[in-house]
């Protein structure tokens, strides 16, 4: 499996409160990504990174910041939680060669 | 596990057969495609991947074919396994010199 860790697995927050997620790699791989799952829409691209301090938006970017100061570390923050954000949250990462390798997954719910 | 889609189109095959997943594309430019497999409470798993160049690439037990004439992928699995349940996705990089494109999935139900 590619190093890819996400913290925490599980979070219950509620709904306002701010919530970070963490994604960390040991493969120094230049992209990095952050996607949702949810039922019906398969998987959504959030904002990813092209390298340290280089980020942009996805296609659903609204109510989430990014940010990446080392290579290995990308991080997701939801600036005020809101139900319509609990998810199922997956990091991943590339070598620039197309394929995207992904993390196991942070399972968020907002109440 | 969390459920990956709850309207997902479902493929049944029994145990030893072959398995044929299908996916459609869009963009005729894609000239990179993949298969991911999801299991039950897991992230997605790289399969197998194809370039516009090829029409066929083969793996362990898995085929992947590419018809650019109408925009279809199909992903073959032979003498399908109950560890094969999951869901697949296919996914193409469209436009993008490094982002993906994420079809919705398929379930694959293996009976014993």
């Amino acid at each position: 499996d590619a190093g890819i860790t996400q913290s925490p697995r599980h979070k219950v927050t509620e709904t306002g409160t701010p919530v970070t997620l963490r994604c960390h790699q040991t493969e120094n791989h230049r992209y990095m990504y952050w996607y949702r799952q949810d039922p019906g829409h398969g998987l959504r691209l959030i904002h990813y990174s092209y390298g340290v301090k280089d980020t942009d938006k996805g296609e659903v970017s609204d109510g989430y910041s990014v940010s990446r100061s080392k290579t290995e570390d990308f991080l997701l923050t939801l600036e005020s939680a809101t139900s319509s954000q609990t998810s199922v949250y997956f990091c991943a990462i590339s070598s620039g060669n197309y394929e995207q390798y992904f993390g196991p997954g942070t399972r968020l719910t907002v109440t | 596990g969390e459920s990956v889609g709850l309207h997902l189109p479902t493929l049944s095959v029994q145990e030893g057969d072959n398995s044929i997943i299908n996916c459609a594309y869009s963009n005729s430019a894609s000239d990179y495609f993949i298969w991911y497999k999801q299991e039950s409470g897991k992230g997605p798993q790289f399969i197998i991947d194809i370039r516009s160049n090829m029409d066929k690439r083969q793996g362990q037990r898995v085929t992947v074919l590419l018809n650019k004439t109408v925009k279809h992928l199909s992903l073959q699995i032979a003498a399908t396994q109950p560890g094969d349940s999951a869901v697949y996705f296919c996914a193409d990089k469209g436009d993008s010199s490094y982002k993906l494109i994420f079809g919705s999935g398929t379930r694959l139900l293996v009976r014993p």
